[in-house]
């Protein structure tokens, strides 16, 4: 079962307008990692954010966490029409002697208009 | 290679045939994973490796679904008799770590899949 609720299901934006992305999750975990999926393809890892961390940047993403409300946020500033695939959001809730894999939302589908 | 690779991309089948999906992770890489994705949602996970150990399979849905990487570098997942609601992309990842604590693991890499369809 899907750990994350990612909100919206689905964001259309203009090329150049700021898309935002949320996604919450149930457990207590070590990290939260974003991933890219484009049409077909497989899913490319964006950033990951510990537990221990509230913000992080990566180029033109900054992801935070709030692990009090337990979510959290992908923004991505300055779209462009390349940045159209759909969006991740992955738990990672691993033990040393348990579960080591990630468990996914259901995934925020951006569609960048030119 | 470069990255991870899976063959083939593309599978049609008969219900209650086998078949054979493969995974080359990307070379040195200990841990492999493999997940299920319906079409419109997020990868469900499978099953995991470190090197040659099968260590969590709880994700496997049913005893039709078996996995091996018996050299800790090529894996392969084998579905029996197939139904199908086994219609899905499969995805293989790999990444370099082991366990690293209270951080998590490293990052996983992807391959672009296995379509499969069952008729």
């Amino acid at each position: 079962s899907q750990q994350g609720e990612e909100d919206p299901q689905a964001l259309s934006i203009q090329e150049g307008e700021n898309a935002t992305m949320n996604c919450s999750y149930k457990t207590s975990i070590n990290n939260l990692q974003w991933y890219r999926q484009n049409s077909g393809r497989g899913l490319v890892h964006l950033i990951l954010i510990r537990s221990n961390e509230r913000e992080k940047h990566s180029g033109r993403l900054r992801v935070t966490l709030d692990t009090s409300k337990k979510s959290s946020s992908l923004l991505i500033t300055a779209s462009r029409a390349a940045d159209t695939a759909s969006y991740f959001c992955a738990t990672d809730a691993s033990s040393g002697t348990g579960r080591r894999a990630l468990t996914f939302g259901s995934g925020t589908r951006l569609q960048v208009q030119p | 290679g470069a990255g991870v690779s899976q063959s083939p991309r593309y599978k049609v089948a008969k219900r209650g045939q086998d078949v054979a999906l493969r995974c080359d992770p990307i070379s040195g890489h200990v841990s492999l994973f493999w997940y299920q994705q319906a079409l419109g949602q997020g990868p469900e996970f499978l099953t995991y490796f470190q090197n040659e150990a099968q260590l969590d399979k709880s994700g496997l849905p049913s005893d039709r679904f078996f996995a091996e990487r018996p050299e800790g570098s090529v894996s392969t997942l084998k579905i029996q008799r197939t139904q199908q609601e086994d219609s899905a992309v499969y995805l293989c990842a790999s990444s370099s770590s082991q366990y690293r604590g209270m951080f998590g693991n490293q990052p996983q890499h992807f391959g672009d899949g296995t379509r499969l369809s069952i008729l």
